[in-house]
């Protein structure tokens, strides 16, 4: 079956540091990968998207390249604000699947001024 | 706005009670979805309807029920059955059809078991 690895968190960083998150996955068909963010309290908020390989998905500074050799989709920001403080979560569908999500188990993020 | 709504922000139920999610979106989206989230864990899917009167099972449909009469409408029942009821909830919807693969998400419903 599909299945999604990112790096456990927390993350702590000081602001204007490099973000790297890794995401790994694994799937029968040929996804589409997804990165989420998630703040304190909140739903999950499209971030950036890739639906094929070698598509960059980029957004808010966050960029993300999908990378079928290596089956992963990791996301990078090169200077992160106090405001980038939240969860982050990847996700990949799967037309194989029934487009259905399958969700990483998030990265929680701590950006300290 | 176009949007998912979902309410109560906050839920609470006693032992041995139904209780029952609202689900709202006004995106004319034919898919949606319900996830469960643990603290500090990923999205499981519960249901999910891809149209108007039809739905099927996710990966952790037992002690759940829903239904889907109105397109912009797909409540979420949570039965006595659910032993580990305490979570937070989160409704998607996506366009459906071959486009169906980005899903939009709701607020989230906090539900705790007293």
């Amino acid at each position: 079956g599909n299945s999604v690895t990112q790096m456990e968190g927390p993350v702590t960083l000081s602001e204007e540091a490099f973000l790297t998150i890794n995401c790994t996955y694994t799937a029968t068909g040929y996804p589409s990968l997804f990165w989420y963010v998630q703040y304190p309290g909140e739903g999950l908020q499209l971030l950036l998207k890739a639906t094929k390989a070698d598509d960059k998905g980029s957004n808010k500074g966050f960029e993300a390249t999908y990378r079928k050799e290596t089956t992963s989709f990791h996301l990078e920001k090169g200077s992160v604000q106090v405001s980038d403080s939240a969860g982050y979560f990847c996700a990949l569908s799967d037309k194989a699947a029934g487009n259905k999500l399958t969700f990483g188990g998030g990265t929680r993020v701590l950006v300290k001024p | 706005d176009g949007g998912i709504t979902q309410s109560p922000k906050y839920l609470f139920r006693k032992e041995g009670q139904n209780v029952t999610l609202s689900c709202e979106q006004n995106l004319n989206h034919d898919a949606m979805y319900w996830y469960r989230q643990d603290p500090g864990q990923g999205l499981r899917l519960i249901y999910y309807s891809q149209i108007v009167n039809d739905f099927q099972k996710g990966d952790i449909a037992e002690g759940y029920s829903v239904s889907r009469e109105k397109k912009e409408s797909f409540p979420l029942t949570v039965t006595s059955a659910q032993k580990n009821p305490t979570a937070f909830y989160l409704c998607a919807s996506s366009i459906g059809g071959t486009n169906q693969e980005t899903q939009y998400f709701g607020p989230g419903t906090r539900l705790l078991v007293l």
